[in-house]
């Protein structure tokens, strides 16, 4: 167990529609990372945020967006969602906002879009 | 841009024997390598990692060699396991830049 919590870990629902994937980081960690891992595929850095701030941004849609809360957690949004947007998506924390900090990866949460 | 390249993309070893994933990097400024294993509905775990200060490090049955000049690092099992089956990803971030790159995985598959 990593420590990083993120709900929920299953996700269905329709074209169109939007959704909010929440992470809780681990005690202590001020960096929050949002990762996509399509079907058999690596894991594509979408965006990272430290205490608060936006602090990266990778290959995260116009259509995705996300924001860190006082209390650390993190929440991805998805909206006008496409069947391509179907993956695990895996939240991380790091104790400070260093690129060569360990990462420690939550449990995922599965987006099926039919 | 940088890039991270893992091979081979699957590797099939008998219990007992080695296995031997490899990387390489693009960005020479590169100075942090984590290896992650993630099995089978499950997140990725971090399972060794290496900094730039050192050539080799091992912790059991896992090790991690670092090759600078040639840019390469390589993860090394011994005496496998069937439950050290899974994927493998290694990853390369530097001081300074703003984000961690992942390879593509290793799928490792350890027949008993």
């Amino acid at each position: 167990d990593s420590g990083v919590t993120q709900t929920p870990k299953h996700l269905i629902t329709a074209t169109g529609q939007r959704v909010t994937l929440r992470c809780s980081p681990r005690s202590g960690d001020l960096s929050v990372y949002w990762y996509q891992q399509s079907l058999d595929q690596g894991l594509q850095f979408l965006i990272q945020y430290y205490n608060g701030e936006e602090r990266a941004k990778g290959n995260i849609l116009e259509r995705f967006s996300a924001q860190q809360f006082p209390d650390l957690h993190s929440e991805l949004n998805l909206s006008s969602l496409e069947l391509g947007d179907s993956a695990l998506y895996f939240c991380a924390s790091s104790r400070t906002s260093a690129s060569t900090d360990t990462q420690y990866f939550g449990p995922g949460t599965r987006l099926t879009v039919l | 841009g940088e890039n991270v390249e893992q091979h081979p993309s699957t590797l099939s070893v008998q219990e007992g024997d080695s296995a031997v994933i490899k990387c390489t990097y693009s960005d020479s400024a590169s100075n942090y390598f984590p290896w992650y294993k993630q099995e089978l509905g499950k997140g990725p775990q971090l399972i060794i990692d290496i900094r730039s200060n050192v050539g080799e490090k091992k912790d059991q049955r896992i090790a991690v060699t670092l090759n600078k000049t040639a840019k390469h690092f390589s993860l090394h099992i011994t005496e496998t396991q069937p439950e050290d089956s899974a994927v493998y990803f290694c990853a390369a971030s530097s001081t300074g830049g703003f984000k961690t790159i992942f390879g593509a995985g290793t799928r490792l598959f350890v027949k008993a």
